[in-house]
């Protein structure tokens, strides 16, 4: 069993509203990855990250923000919620570097923005 | 930009038939990892190829990587109502684009009839 940890499961907020979504993991895994997917549909790449410190964009745009001070931790975060980004957050890791390694995966933050 | 396609995108069986997915990229893959997601889940890591025209067996999967290493194929063989999910294939380009990090297929939604 994966040792990869998400809160909250599930978030309902109004718009406007400033969110954190967490992600945590004890596998020492230096890279971290946040996923959007739409239920039952593909997962897109948000973010990632190589290490402490290191942040990048991945290949779907989004207005959300992540952090990554410690190695376990990898929060996400929106300034100001909106209805589209209703959603499935998926945050994940890998032992690799490269894209050669399984991905661990939490089990998903569904936030719903109303 | 690189492009991993995979057909069908649903596939309903009466249980006991057999089920197949297809994965097709634009380019080269350095490597293929394929993922199951039941409903309502999160991907878990099924199986990683890395050789060309690799083949692995899991009890009643098959999965095999292309000679050109452009393509991959999940078959599951009899299905049961335990097969229910999406199977997503992801894969590495072997030259360095996404950054290096899988690119994932858009899935197969398979559901199984009793």
């Amino acid at each position: 069993e994966a040792d990869i940890y998400q809160t909250p499961r599930y978030l309902v907020i109004g718009t406007g509203k400033k969110i954190t979504l967490e992600c945590s993991q004890t596998m020492g895994h230096d890279k971290m990855y946040w996923y959007q997917q739409d239920p039952g549909m593909e997962l897109h790449l948000i973010h990632y990250s190589y290490g402490v410190n290191s942040t990048e964009k991945g290949d779907l745009s989004s207005e959300s923000t992540v952090s990554r001070i410690r190695t376990e931790h990898f929060p996400l975060t929106l300034e100001s919620a909106r209805p589209s980004h209703t959603s499935q957050y998926l945050c994940a890791s890998s032992e690799s570097m490269s894209g050669a390694g399984e991905l661990f995966f939490g089990e998903g933050s569904r936030l719903t923005v109303l | 930009g690189q492009q991993v396609m995979q057909i069908p995108q649903y596939q309903h069986v009466q249980e006991g038939e057999d089920f197949t997915t297809y994965c097709n990229s634009s380019t080269t893959l350095s490597n293929i990892q394929w993922y199951k997601q039941r409903p309502g889940g999160h991907p878990v890591f099924l199986i990683q190829l890395v050789k060309s025209g690799e083949v692995k067996k899991q009890k009643r999967l098959t999965f095999q990587f292309g000679e050109a290493k452009k393509n991959s194929s999940l078959h599951i063989t009899a299905t049961q109502t335990t097969d229910v999910g999406t199977y997503f294939c992801a894969g590495t380009s072997d030259y360095g684009g996404s950054q290096g990090n899988l690119i994932f297929g858009k899935g197969t939604k398979l559901s199984v009839k009793p």
